[in-house]
């Protein structure tokens, strides 16, 4: 099962509000990711989680907040957002990040409007 | 300077011919990973196929093979037989070694627009 699975599918949320994504895997990876994509650009990564550690931020505003209470799921927590943080939001996981032949698979998105 | 470049915004082939999308890669690491994605509308990203920096065969999966030539750091997707399900972006991506400034993360290219014509 290479099943990367994300809810919700879409979510509108306005600029005061604190909502969360969700993600989960069940192929026993250990490295999970969160990727920002915006219409007609390549994913841009987030956060990268090794063994349920936090080991890359790529220098994100703090108004999102990444979670990973066990090794299949991870979430991502939205509060104070801007209008330009509407985007889709990936979630990829793969077995780890020590390797540079491991595929990540990735979850449908959620796509996030904010008003 | 990009690591990967994918020169070709958008292309058109006709149902059932093959149609060649182009990568180009940048890297001084030896170990490294390619990969081609492909993202419908709907906006999942489902991988296609993998070539390792070591492997000497081509990768194939179905009607996908990757022409891969390392000398040229070239890595294009082939795609045999075209459907109109084909129709989507296409994303080469490539994860470099520990040497490598991506560190194992994985670095992608603009992406492709292919459009299949019935």
């Amino acid at each position: 099962d290479t099943e990367v699975t994300q809810t919700p599918k879409h979510l509108v949320m306005g600029m005061t509000n604190k909502k969360s994504l969700k993600c989960e895997q069940h192929m026993g990876h250990r490295a999970m990711y969160w990727y920002k994509q915006k219409a007609k650009k390549p994913p841009e990564l987030m956060f990268v989680y090794s063994y349920e550690k936090l080991s890359i931020n790529e220098s994100v505003p703090s108004r999102f907040s990444p979670e990973c209470p066990n090794s299949s799921l991870l979430n991502l927590h939205l509060h104070a957002l801007q209008p330009e943080d509407s985007a889709l939001y990936l979630c990829a996981s793969s077995q780890d990040t020590g390797n540079p032949y491991n595929e990540q698979f990735f979850g449908p998105g959620t796509r996030l409007t904010v008003l | 300077a990009q690591k990967i470049t994918q020169t070709q915004p958008g292309m058109f082939v006709q149902e059932k011919e093959a149609v060649t999308l182009d990568c180009t890669y940048d890297t001084s690491d030896q170990s490294y990973g390619l990969f081609w994605y492909k993202q419908p509308s709907s906006g999942e990203m489902i991988f296609l196929i993998y070539q390792g920096s070591y492997d000497e065969q081509n990768a194939t999966e179905g009607r996908y093979s990757l022409n891969f030539q390392k000398a040229r750091k070239s890595a294009n997707l082939v795609i045999s037989a075209s459907q109109l399900g084909d129709s989507a972006m296409y994303f080469c991506a490539m994860r470099e070694g520990p040497s490598g400034a991506g560190s194992y993360q994985l670095t992608f290219g603009k992406g492709t627009k292919l459009s299949v014509i019935p």
